[in-house]
């Protein structure tokens, strides 16, 4: 069962230009986040998606950062008019259950990352 | 919104010496996830904790989740070089994991 993949693993763009991030759960999980990373801090929540659903977008910039996750195909985290300050790595997990559920296992499988430069 | 807090920051030992990390929540958790993230890599799921009071033991590893569900730390003892790396813990209510910002450990053979 392979793991969650996240591609690409390093992408560089200028200022103005647009980033696409992929990421592909885990067999059989549906429930999908993306997190930002900066060097030496904490994971910081984005978005959570479930199959065609954005579920919580609540730490997502309400400007310039999109995200989707189509019945076929991986999560896309697009991020337009990139700006310097939008350098990070951004991870992807999946779960097989949703927050909430309590007492039920909701772990969460992290991909490698996206480490995103803008120059 | 619900804040995590992780303590201490930095932490530096010698190899053989024990670890120990506290998180704390604004608000009462549903449960309580541990990950661990070397230099370079992702975050790697540890654990997770339910139940009040719950302790888990992972080899050197134990996890323990505060009465009132508000609370946990990690305390590893006799730390090895192989335990480099940030811990983080994350709970969750019902929303999404809320991470704390990591106690990162380094060992000094």
């Amino acid at each position: 069962n392979a793991g969650v993949m996240q591609n690409p693993r390093h992408l560089v763009r200028r200022r103005g230009q647009e980033a696409r991030l992929r990421c592909s759960p885990m067999k059989g999980h549906s429930h999908v986040y993306w997190y930002r990373q900066l060097p030496e801090e904490g994971l910081k929540f984005m978005v959570y998606l479930q199959k065609e659903n954005i579920i919580d977008e609540s730490g997502m910039p309400k400007e310039r950062f999109s995200a989707e996750f189509p019945k076929e195909g991986p999560s896309i985290l697009r991020i337009q008019q990139v700006v310097r300050g939008d350098s990070a790595a951004y991870f992807c997990a999946s779960s097989p259950t949703g927050p909430g559920l309590a007492g039920g296992r909701n772990e969460q499988f992290f991909g490698p990352g996206t480490r995103l430069t803008v120059l | 919104g619900q804040q995590v807090m992780q303590i201490p920051q930095y932490q530096h030992v010698q190899e053989g010496e024990d670890f120990t990390t506290y998180c704390n929540s604004s608000t009462t958790l549903s449960n309580i996830q541990w990950y661990k993230q070397r230099p370079g890599g992702h975050p790697v799921f540890l654990i997770q904790l339910v139940k009040s009071g719950e302790v888990k033991k992972q080899k050197r590893l134990t996890f323990q989740f505060g009465e009132a569900k508000k609370n946990s730390s990690l305390h590893i003892t006799a730390t090895q070089t192989t335990d480099v790396g940030t811990y983080f813990c994350a709970g969750s209510g019902n929303t999404p994991l809320v991470f704390g910002k990591g106690t990162r450990l380094s060992v000094i053979a």
